[in-house]
């Protein structure tokens, strides 16, 4: 069955940079697009990027240019999502999610990943 | 950009009764749209895609409608399990709506 499972919480102070892993079973690793979406606590969900595990092309959301790298480890099915210059309002549960191959939707979603910005 | 709106942003239901959640993109985005369900501290869930197709294992009670700028999801008698946060996304550039509240009147 299809899973993917996040990295545990993090604790962050401002400006640090924070690595999110999102490990992939049960299918090909590199047959689907991997997206990150993160919702701030109370707010609604907000599309950040994605990744093409194949070739490792990526495309991101305009706010997050420049400050987000997404990379993926084909050896071990693991996507990675690095945020940099974390200020107060990136906490938020970060999900990674599975895109339905030519379809643009998600079917599947990690647990989601809790990062904390605090002094 | 195209924004996703979706109203109400609360809508107070009484378990049996049905519920009605609108959708609307600031520009024609076709069918390209998907649905999904968050219970608190849970992960979203996929309900409907192509703005009308239920996704597997989603009840028969959940149905989606709507092309072009409006939207609609359905819950025709809602259960106790279906009071949650629910998402419209256009899926082209995935922007979701701010999102919908279903409480328990």
């Amino acid at each position: 069955q299809v899973q993917l499972v996040q990295s545990g919480a993090e604790v962050k102070k401002p400006g640090a940079s924070v690595k999110v892993a999102c490990k992939a079973s049960g299918y090909t690793f590199t047959a689907y697009h991997m997206h990150w979406v993160r919702q701030a606590p109370g707010q609604g969900l907000e599309w950040m990027g994605r990744i093409n595990p194949n070739i490792g092309g990526t495309n991101f959301a305009q706010k997050f240019e420049g400050r987000v790298t997404m990379t993926r480890d084909t050896s071990i099915s693991t996507a990675y999502m690095e945020l940099n210059s974390l200020k107060f309002d990136d906490t938020a549960v970060y999900y990674c999610a599975r895109e339905v191959i030519e379809a643009r939707f998600y079917d599947y979603w990690g647990q989601g990943t809790l990062v904390t910005v605090s002094s | 950009e195209i924004v996703m709106t979706q109203s109400p942003a609360t809508l107070s239901v009484s378990p049996g009764e049905r519920a009605t959640l609108s959708c609307r993109a600031s520009q024609s985005i076709s069918s390209n749209l998907a649905w999904y369900q968050q219970k608190p501290g849970q992960a979203p869930r996929l309900l409907i895609e192509g703005a009308s197709t239920r996704a597997t294992g989603i009840p028969a009670r959940f149905s989606g409608s709507g092309s072009g700028t409006e939207f609609t999801l359905t819950i025709s008698s809602l259960q106790s399990e279906d009071f949650a946060v629910y998402y419209c996304q256009h899926y082209d550039d995935w922007t979701f709506g701010q999102g919908t509240t279903v409480e328990i009147k």
